[in-house]
């Protein structure tokens, strides 16, 4: 069965700051990787997703890579604000089923 | 561009009662899906269907949980016994043209459900 870690599960950093959010998947065979955001209590909102056959996508000041050989995928956040505060969530598509990780939870502190 | 609709926000009942989430995907979306979310097991895929049929069910805990999707735009998950275990937020997602494999999914604000 596909396993999804999340590192670190929390993470708080100083406004302006750059940062990165790792994924880790056991099995390489994945459909696509999807990063989300979730707010308290809302659903969640897709960020970005990468088809297998694609290395990295970007939509504003997110960067999300996949790395499939290694199992690996990181979202990078340029110049975080405020409002980047919120828990961030990777989900690998494979077969029929979505295997979501337990979610990174950030604080941009002002 | 009205999103996923799920309802009620918040359901609060006692075990053994039934309990009926609902939800209405995006218009014009084929796929829909149910979600769990705990904070032991965090979110786990219960169901999903494409073009109204279920499609995988694998993820449904026991025979107590039942889903339908009677048309395109209306989808029910029911718990009859409820149990405490059941208590979870209960979220519903869509998505265009295709099931699991190829589209972002779009995420209703969920149902925060309680069994005492």
């Amino acid at each position: 069965k596909q396993e999804v870690t999340q590192i670190p599960a929390a993470l708080s950093v100083p406004e302006g700051e750059n940062l990165v959010l790792n994924c880790s998947f056991t099995d390489s065979a994945i459909y696509n990787l999807q990063w989300f955001r979730q707010d308290p209590g809302k659903g969640l909102t897709s960020l970005l997703l990468i088809q297998s056959s694609q290395r990295e996508q970007t939509s504003g000041r997110l960067n999300a890579s996949l790395d499939k050989s290694s199992g690996r995928s990181t979202l990078y956040i340029a110049a975080s604000q405020p409002g980047d505060s919120a828990t961030y969530l990777c989900a690998v598509s494979a077969g029929n089923q979505f295997y979501f990780g337990t979610g990174t939870s950030l604080t941009v502190i002002p | 561009d009205a999103g996923v609709i799920q309802s009620p926000r918040h359901e609060v009942t006692e075990m053994g009662q039934e309990v009926t989430l609902r939800c209405k995907p995006i218009s014009g979306h084929n796929s829909l899906f149910w979600y769990r979310q705990t904070m032991m097991r965090g979110l786990e895929l219960l169901i999903y269907f494409n073009n109204n049929v279920p499609i995988d069910d694998s993820g449904m805990p026991e025979d107590r949980f039942s889903a339908k999707m009677p048309n395109a735009s209306f989808s029910t998950l029911k718990i009859q016994p409820s149990e405490p275990r059941d208590s979870a937020v209960y979220f519903c997602a869509s998505t265009l043209r295709g099931g699991v494999s190829n589209q972002p999914q779009h995420f209703g604000d969920g149902t925060r459900l309680s069994i005492l």
